[in-house]
């Protein structure tokens, strides 16, 4: 069955602290799509990246980037120069491949909190 | 584009009343996804629709809920009778085929609904 877990329940930073949002996850398939999304305090889930598994690149995309790395089961996110803005809670999902595996699985998300 | 569209936002009704919360998927997309989301159990996909036809409704608590979707452009989802413990977050989602690359799913922003 597929899981994802998010440890992290709660995260405190101070503006301009890096931080590290932690995502395990566990799978049978061998095709996967892991997924991170943002819940600011409005309350909507913004999609922020997809990865596939079979494309273990790193990714950056401004202050943010994304290391998958397979062989731990990991797709941890870090915020570089964290800013009050990012605030929020965080999402990490997974979805198996393959057909009838539609479904989209989140972790309980870790909150994060950026004072100024 | 638009975005996933909800309506209502906010709703607040008493027990025993029926809920008809609203969903407009954006244009082009072939999946559309209801979710709830609350404290306990976090996010919960309810049911699914592929081309309209309703996929995996394994999610949908008991026979008080139901959902429909009449077109590609609407869904519904409908709870008679209401009770306090419906009361939730509920999202509406869409997504393009997720065939031989899984694409992200796209929320609305949700609906509020509370049950007194």
């Amino acid at each position: 069955a597929q899981k994802v877990t998010q440890a992290q329940t709660e995260i405190s930073v101070v503006e301009k602290e890096d931080v590290t949002l932690d995502c395990v996850y566990e799978t049978r398939d061998t095709t996967y799509y892991l997924f991170w999304y943002k819940q600011p305090p409005s309350g909507e889930l913004v999609f922020l990246i997809r990865r596939n598994s079979f494309d273990e690149q790193n990714e950056i995309s401004g202050r943010y980037s994304w290391n998958f790395q397979k062989s731990t089961s990991s797709f941890n996110f870090t915020i570089t120069a964290s800013q009050v803005v990012d605030s929020a809670v965080y999402f990490c999902a997974l979805k198996e491949g393959g057909t009838g595996f539609q479904k989209l699985v989140f972790g309980t998300g870790t909150r994060l909190l950026v004072s100024p | 584009d638009a975005g996933v569209i909800q309506s209502p936002r906010h709703e607040v009704t008493e027990m025993g009343q029926e809920v008809t919360l609203r969903c407009k998927p954006i244009s082009g997309h072939d999946y559309l996804f209801w979710y709830r989301q609350t404290m306990m159990r976090g996010l919960e996909l309810l049911i699914y629709f592929n081309n309209n036809v309703p996929i995996d409704d394994s999610g949908m608590p008991e026979d008080r809920f139901s959902a429909k979707m009449p077109n590609a452009s609407f869904s519904t989802l409908k709870i008679q009778p209401s009770e306090p413990r419906d009361s939730a977050v509920y999202f509406c989602a869409s997504s393009l085929d997720w065939g031989q690359n899984s694409y992200e799913q796209y929320f609305g922003p949700g609906t509020r609904l509370t049950v007194t």
